[in-house]
């Protein structure tokens, strides 16, 4: 089994829904990230988390919210998704090494 | 803010050719400097890091990575390339919040390797 897992792997979502992208991950990791992948843009960071009670915005937050829901759960959501929020998403884990984790990604398109 | 450049979209190589995927720095500091491949409908796999030590950093799959100071460079690079290899690859640098202390990777645009039969 992977060590970070995402789900859905892939969406299709309308213009003004909300949609959730959740994170799990075993590494027994406090920090967790949300990036998003755009082709030219590389990776970008969404939202960090140090642990549970700290949650922190990353460059291009606007848009997103996340919840850090437990150690092991980091869930963002686009609560009112637009088409250009259309990309590859990936949650990542860092523990007390300088390593940082990726799980396989999840496809979000907005039509 | 720490940043790393790969100024190449695309790198093609013949297999059983050597490859270099190319990636400069800019830190204050001391670079803490990360090489991660991305296969197609992948994640990101960790291929290597360089730290402190020795300039020249082995790392999964054959792979390995010379750090030049003075360059401010991390090439990528492989005695032989794999059509397997064929994937985007992408340079990162750690960044250290300064109010918080958070570490998180910063990347570059990433580079498509094509190895060709």
């Amino acid at each position: 089994d992977a060590d970070v897992t995402q789900t859905p792997r892939n969406r299709i979502t309308k213009t003004g829904k909300r949609i959730m992208l959740e994170c799990s991950q075993t590494k027994g990791h406090d920090r967790m990230y949300w990036y998003r992948q755009d082709p030219g843009l590389g990776l970008r960071l969404i939202y960090y988390s140090f642990d549970v009670k700290d949650i922190n915005k990353g460059e291009i937050s606007d848009g997103y919210s996340v919840s850090r829901q437990a150690q092991a759960k980091f869930s963002l959501s686009l609560e009112s998704a637009i088409p250009n929020q259309t990309a590859l998403y990936f949650c990542a884990t860092s523990g007390p090494g300088n390593t940082i984790y990726f799980g396989e990604g999840s496809w979000l398109t907005v039509v | 803010a720490q940043s790393v450049a790969q100024p190449e979209d695309q790198v093609n190589v013949a297999e059983g050719n050597p490859l270099t995927v190319k990636c400069t720095y800019s830190v204050s500091g001391n670079p803490y400097l990360f090489w991660y491949v991305q296969y197609p409908n992948r994640g990101l796999q960790f291929l290597l890091k360089y730290i402190t030590g020795d300039n020249l950093v082995k790392g999964s799959y054959g792979f390995e990575a010379e750090f030049n100071k003075s360059q401010t460079s991390f090439h990528l690079k492989k005695p032989s390339a794999l059509v397997s290899d064929s994937a985007l690859y992408f340079c990162a640098v750690r960044d250290i919040g300064v109010n918080t202390g958070f570490q998180k990777l910063v990347f570059g645009t990433g580079t498509r390797l094509l190895v060709s039969p």
